[in-house]
């Protein structure tokens, strides 16, 4: 089955504990991203990345890393998280860069920083 | 830039009832219009789609959208509402030329009995 995975889907954390989201997608799909999602301001995306080794900042990057050492992962870190970033965020994928191509949303990721 | 606008941050409607979801975009070209639908607990599906050709677009679940360039709109259609359609809405807009999917802030919609 064509599906993107998250893991953890919850997570409770304190202040300055690094932790790492982890995506994965099954469908050989080039680009994919991470968004958060907060009540009242939609998804913002946070970053993408349109292959190996190639990634980007999207509109809200402040306090996340990510990596894309494989096509079919895409981590998201938190080296150091606060309390703003308690938010749900999903992974999202597809196949190339343009918008013709679906995007397919992993089941999302609730974090809580206290 | 792009952007996206959902005026309605609620909406109820009585089961059985048409319904139709706003949103307008902000563009300057002629965007990519998506519009997804979040159950609760759940990720995000995509409902419809529109890039070009006929503006009315015909989606999964009975839902349809029409593009309107003159209005900047893309709302979202459905003649019977279902209890189990109650859930988040999202329009979202891409423009060519940008790998970024912009997204609306959100429609919740309630089936009331």
């Amino acid at each position: 089955e064509a599906q993107v995975t998250q893991n953890p889907r919850y997570l409770i954390t304190v202040t300055g504990k690094k932790l790492t989201v982890t995506c994965s997608q099954n469908m050989n799909h080039e680009y994919m991203s991470w968004y958060r999602q907060d009540p009242g301001l939609g998804l913002r995306q946070i970053y993408y990345s349109m292959n190996v080794e190639v990634t980007d900042k999207g509109d809200v990057p402040e306090g996340y890393k990510v990596s894309r050492k494989e096509k079919r992962n895409f981590p998201l870190i938190l080296e150091s998280p606060s309390p703003n970033q308690t938010s749900l965020y999903f992974c999202a994928s597809r196949f190339g860069g343009t918008f013709t191509d679906t995007q397919y949303f992993g089941p999302g990721t609730r974090l809580t920083v206290l | 830039a792009q952007s996206v606008t959902q005026p309605d941050i609620h909406i109820t409607v009585s089961e059985g009832a048409s319904l139709e979801l706003r949103c307008n975009y902000s563009y300057g070209a002629t965007p990519y219009l998506f519009w997804y639908v979040q159950s609760p607990g759940q990720g995000l599906q995509l409902l419809l789609k529109y890039f070009s050709g006929d503006t009315l677009v015909q989606g999964i679940k009975g839902f349809e959208a029409e593009f309107k360039r003159s209005q900047s709109s893309f709302n979202l259609r459905k003649p019977s509402v279902h209890w189990s359609d109650a859930a988040e809405y999202f329009c979202a807009v891409g423009a060519s030329g940008y790998s970024t999917l912009t997204f609306g802030k959100g429609t919740m919609l309630l089936v009331s009995p």
